[in-house]
């Protein structure tokens, strides 16, 4: 099974501004994708990124607001861009191998 | 389209006492399930999954759970709780293209007893 880091594990932001999460994965993988976990609830995915190509992003999000890069197989970013506290939540990345997904251990994000 | 209903949003089950966190599922295609486990300030860590196999999955640390097409079930359950299993339990679907979309259901908190 994949390992997978996520950098920062947590961070205390001010509202209007930006953090880039980063992810990385021990092992090529060719999907990643991103999810959101907001307080109490489940995981909403956000977007996949498959490297050389834009990222597919679901209902309801933007890459204005979500901007994802993917330079090759092992690392992705997620941007949260001009933080309101509505996007206080812990942002997990995941990668997808045929049957499984493998889950990083989560940014925890909490905006003032 | 693919979507699961985790009955329960708390569990509290004494420790040595069976666990049985219930998920019904709701696809259009054969579905791949899954359940994860999250612990406290973790990501997910996956605990069994069906991908049309044996209906019966045995997963890690002593779950297992049961594909039953007819209920449109896939409930975990574990024969004796130990107070490490603590945690948020989530159900997951996905259709027939494998795990690369999956939809996740509200999660079920479970609670055990000392």
């Amino acid at each position: 099974s994949a390992v997978i880091s996520q950098k920062p594990s947590r961070d205390i932001c001010q509202r209007g501004t930006s953090l880039t999460i980063q992810c990385q994965v021990d092992s090529q993988v060719t999907m990643m994708f991103w999810y959101r976990q907001q307080p109490g609830q489940s995981l909403t995915l956000i977007a996949t990124a498959n490297q050389g190509s834009e990222a597919t992003y679901e209902s309801g999000f933007v890459i204005d607001k979500f901007p994802i890069s993917r330079p090759n197989l092992t690392f992705s970013t997620l941007t949260v861009s001009n933080m309101s506290p509505e996007d206080s939540s812990i942002y997990l990345c995941s990668v997808g191998e045929l049957y499984e997904q493998y889950f990083g251990p989560g940014t925890r994000l909490t905006v003032t | 389209a693919q979507s699961v209903t985790q009955l329960g949003s708390h569990v509290s089950v004494s420790e040595g006492a069976l666990v049985l966190l219930r998920c019904n599922y709701s696809s259009s295609v054969p579905p791949y399930l899954f359940w994860y486990v999250q612990y406290p300030n973790q990501g997910l860590q996956l605990l069994l999954k069906y991908t049309s196999a044996a209906t019966l999955v045995k997963g890690i640390n002593g779950f297992e759970a049961e594909f039953k097409k007819s209920e449109t079930s896939f409930h975990l359950t574990k024969p004796s709780a130990h107070m490490s299993d603590a945690a948020e339990y989530f159900c997951a679907v996905s259709g027939s293209t494998g795990a690369n979309n999956l939809f996740f259901g509200t999660g079920t908190r479970l609670t055990v007893i000392p």
